[in-house]
This record gives C-alpha cells, structure tokens and sequence, in this order.
C-alpha cells in the first residue's frame, strides 16, 4: 500500500543506547519530516528535509541526527538516548499541500 | 514565534448534537491552516484545508472557517457520530517558512451513543 512506513513501531531503549527510526515513502515525496508527540504538547518538529541529500533543523532537533540519502527514506538518529526523548514519533512527507503520515513509533528510554 | 492553541482540550457529548472545535494562532502570516484527524495509535488523518485567502472550506459533515486578521478557526461538526470520536488537530503553515506545519495541542472529542 502507498503511504509512509514507519519502522519499528515500538522500542524501550536504556540510558545512553542508540537508535535509528526509519522512515520509507513511495510516493516520490520531495519533503519529508520527523515530529514527536508528547501529551499536552501537540507535535513538534524535530528535522526535516525538503530533498534528496538534504537535512534542516525544526523546533527541537537537540540530540538527534538524520540523513536523507535516499529520496524515499529518511532516518532519525539517537546517539545516546536520554528519558526525555521518550515519546511518540510521527514522519510525514509531502507534496503540495498533501501531507501523509505515519502511523508513529513509540519510544521509551528508561 | 507562531503559537497554535486549541480549545477545549477534550470534549464528550452525546450522538447527534452539532460541535465547535477551535483553534487559534498568534501569528497572522499563514499561508495556510489544516485540520487533522488522530486516532488512538495511528497516524493523522487529513481533513480539511484552508488557504490564506479563503473563508471555509467544507467535507461532508465538516466545516471549517478561517479568520485570519484574527487569528482563530472553527472546524463545525455536524450531527456528530460515535466514529467521530478523535483527537482533532489544528496546524498552520507560515508565510515566510512554508516548509514547517506547527500544530496545536489538539482536541480530543468523545462522542457517545
């Protein structure tokens, strides 16, 4: 099914483990974003690309990486994962005005 | 900096009546706003979008309006429905940065039989 891929769709970390989320479009998406979800926060957006081998900081990128080497995927990285960067995880991408999401990955850091 | 506020935070009500959720943003230079629709464990859903230039814009039992000079939106639920039952968002994107969406807390709405 066309959409956006999220994987994996759980994940309790320890203190100071890394990660990478994956996220995969096949729809030919120029932009694509990571936000994540806290409650009583709404989403916040972390990193976004708006093409193929190109990243920029959101509103909260501290303590995250990502790469967008392929024009379909595009990964969010923990170096070293802290209890406040437990939260639920939303990519999006876009095109015009269209935007499609994911259906999250939730994250725990204990 | 664009802040997106949504009133009330939650809301339950019974089958059949009319709802009024709303949004409201500091910032007056939007391009444009969107509703959304967040089921438990899922992604968000698409509802509706208005552009800067526009008043309403309407899908079937929904409704939503844009007034932009006073930073506030409505989306209008019609004879609600307990598959209505969401949290509901509201994210505006900016004039001079169209890349990002900033969205608000959201409601979320029961509706019961």
């Amino acid at each position: 099914n066309a959409g956006v891929t999220q994987t994996p769709k759980f994940r309790v970390l320890k203190t100071g483990q890394s990660m990478t989320l994956l996220c995969a479009q096949d729809m030919n998406h120029e932009y694509m974003y990571w936000y994540r979800q806290d409650p009583g926060m709404g989403l916040r957006l972390i990193h976004y690309s708006v093409g193929e081998g190109t990243t920029a900081k959101g509103e909260v990128p501290d303590g995250y990486n990502v790469s967008r080497l392929k024009k379909q995927n595009f990964l969010l990285g923990l170096e070293s994962a802290a209890p406040s960067q437990t939260s639920v995880y939303f990519c999006a991408s876009r095109t015009g005005h269209g935007y499609t999401f994911g259906s999250g990955t939730r994250l725990t850091v204990v | 900096k664009q802040e997106v506020t949504q009133i009330p935070a939650a809301l339950s009500v019974p089958e059949g009546e009319n709802l009024v959720l709303n949004c409201s943003f500091t910032d007056s230079a939007i391009y444009n706003l969107q509703w959304f629709r967040q089921d438990p464990g899922k992604g968000l859903t698409s509802l509706l979008l208005i552009q800067s230039s526009q008043r309403e814009q309407t899908s079937g039992r929904l409704n939503a309006s844009l007034d932009k000079s006073s930073g506030r939106s409505t989306l209008y639920i019609a004879a609600s429905q307990p598959g209505d039952s969401a949290t509901y968002l509201c994210a505006v994107r900016e004039t001079y940065n169209t890349d990002k969406l900033i969205f608000g807390t959201g409601t979320r709405l029961q509706v019961f039989p």
